[in-house]
């Protein structure tokens, strides 16, 4: 199936680190995306891996690649009220089109 | 600020009823596609053009159709409006072979 499944809410405290998992299911996906949107707005590129790294690290945002469990994770660290938001990770298995998971609210606590 | 933008921004059609949605990629970007976002839910990929022909679709009707003009710039066109066509559609844009897309605002759709 096409199914990349993500947890539906995380909340924390201003200051913590977040971590958005998520799980995609082709083993061919060249590359895995992170995109954030804020209310009423488009998708926002965050940051994306490509299937060879296991790591990538961009100021606050670390993504951990695991491709044995074709599982992705986005941690952010020193969260700030301006992350709250719906962050969904993407998989591009190098065809037309990238599909998406159904996003993880993150809610931030001051 | 991704370059990409999208026009109307919101926009209310009643059933039955015809729209056409459009997009402007962003300056270098030969390849368009859209997406159906519905409330609650991650992006669904609708088709992709690529020198003004569409070269991949999704899981959409046929009423579901496209144009990309010689500028790169695009329209999504929804014919018999459904209510369940009530969504946010996104615009993506990127060069042939790039591995990044950039996407637009959106324009907000509802169908009564």
């Amino acid at each position: 199936g096409e199914d990349v499944e993500q947890s539906l809410f995380l909340s924390v405290r201003e200051g913590d680190s977040s971590v958005i998992n998520c799980t995609y299911t082709d083993s061919s996906s060249t590359y895995l995306y992170w995109y954030k949107q804020e209310p009423g707005a488009g998708l926002q590129l965050l940051t994306y891996i490509f299937s060879n790294m296991d790591m990538k690290q961009d100021q606050r945002l670390t993504v951990l690649l695991n491709k044995k469990d074709k599982h992705l994770s986005l941690r952010i660290a020193d969260t700030q009220t301006g992350d709250s938001a719906i962050y969904f990770c993407a998989e591009y298995p190098g065809t037309y089109k990238y599909i998406f998971g159904t996003g993880t609210r993150l809610k931030v606590l001051a | 600020e991704t370059g990409v933008t999208q026009s109307p921004t919101h926009l209310i059609k009643t059933r039955g009823q015809q729209v056409t949605l459009r997009c402007s990629s962003q300056s270098g970007h030969n390849t368009v596609s859209w997406y159906q976002q519905a409330l609650g839910q991650g992006p669904q990929f609708i088709f992709q053009y690529y020198r003004e022909e569409e070269n991949g679709r999704g899981n959409f009707p046929p009423r579901f159709s496209g144009l990309q003009f010689p500028n790169y710039s695009s329209e999504l066109n929804v014919n018999a409006l459904e209510l369940d066509d009530s969504a946010l559609y996104l615009c993506a844009s990127r060069s042939r072979g790039a591995d990044t897309q950039y996407f637009g605002p959106g324009t907000r759709l509802t169908v009564l």
